[in-house]
């Protein structure tokens, strides 16, 4: 078993749905990262979470510790919201990340 | 300001050749991150510094690679013998710091390398 689990693989919606990945880990973290790699292959960082929600546009995060679990939401989605998002864990036990194997993103206009 | 560059964008090399892929990091960030991705796989870390030193080599996949990085800037990865297996794309990050605490900075991906080992 992965240590860190996205769901869903793959995710289509329509333009305007409001959409949800969930990441699960398995291990004590420090930190969550969220990223978002587009069909260029650039990747940028949208998130770092320790704890609790962040919001930036219409992009929210939470994070669950008890749970180790974590979810990313995009509201109004639109067509460049396509991309992968990738859930990333900081363990306490060292300094690498691990990472999720991303979610594949699918908005049709 | 500048964000993480990369060189090179893409390099085609032979079997057994050695390559050095050069990551710029953003001025005044004092830790580097070295990952790879592979074609249709997940992102995998290699090696991270802070400042010069590199506390975790750990991904590394083998006595083939290494990376050094002088004056706390710049960082070269090296591949020696190249396989085929190490076809990949080969991405920096670079973020402000990393306290003690164990917390961590945003980090800032580069562009990266494409490498395609023939």
């Amino acid at each position: 078993k992965n240590e860190v689990e996205q769901s869903p693989q793959n995710l289509t919606a329509q333009e305007g749905e409001f959409i949800t990945i969930n990441c699960s880990y398995s291990v004590g973290i420090s930190a969550l990262h969220w990223l978002q790699q587009h069909p260029g292959g650039g990747i940028v960082s949208l998130f770092m979470l320790s704890s609790g929600k962040k919001k930036h546009g219409r992009l929210i995060a939470t994070i669950n510790i008890q749970e180790k679990h974590s979810s990313l939401h995009i509201t109004a989605s639109h067509p460049r919201d396509s991309a992968v998002y990738i859930c990333a864990v900081r363990s306490t036990s060292g300094s690498r990340l691990t990472f999720g194997e991303g979610t594949q993103l699918t908005v049709n206009p | 300001g500048a964000g993480v560059s990369q060189s090179p964008s893409n390099k085609v090399t032979e079997k057994g050749k050695d390559v050095e892929l050069r990551c710029d990091p953003i001025s005044g960030h004092t830790a580097l991150y070295w990952y790879r991705q592979s074609l249709g796989q997940g992102l995998e870390f290699l090696i991270y510094f802070q400042g010069n030193s590199a506390p975790d080599k750990s991904g590394l996949p083998s006595d083939r690679f290494s990376a050094e990085r002088t004056g706390g800037s710049v960082s070269t990865l090296t591949i020696q013998r190249t396989q085929q297996e190490d076809s990949a794309v080969y991405l920096c990050a670079s973020s402000l710091a990393l306290s003690l605490a164990g917390t961590t900075d945003t980090q800032y991906f580069g562009p990266g390398t494409r490498l395609t080992v023939l």
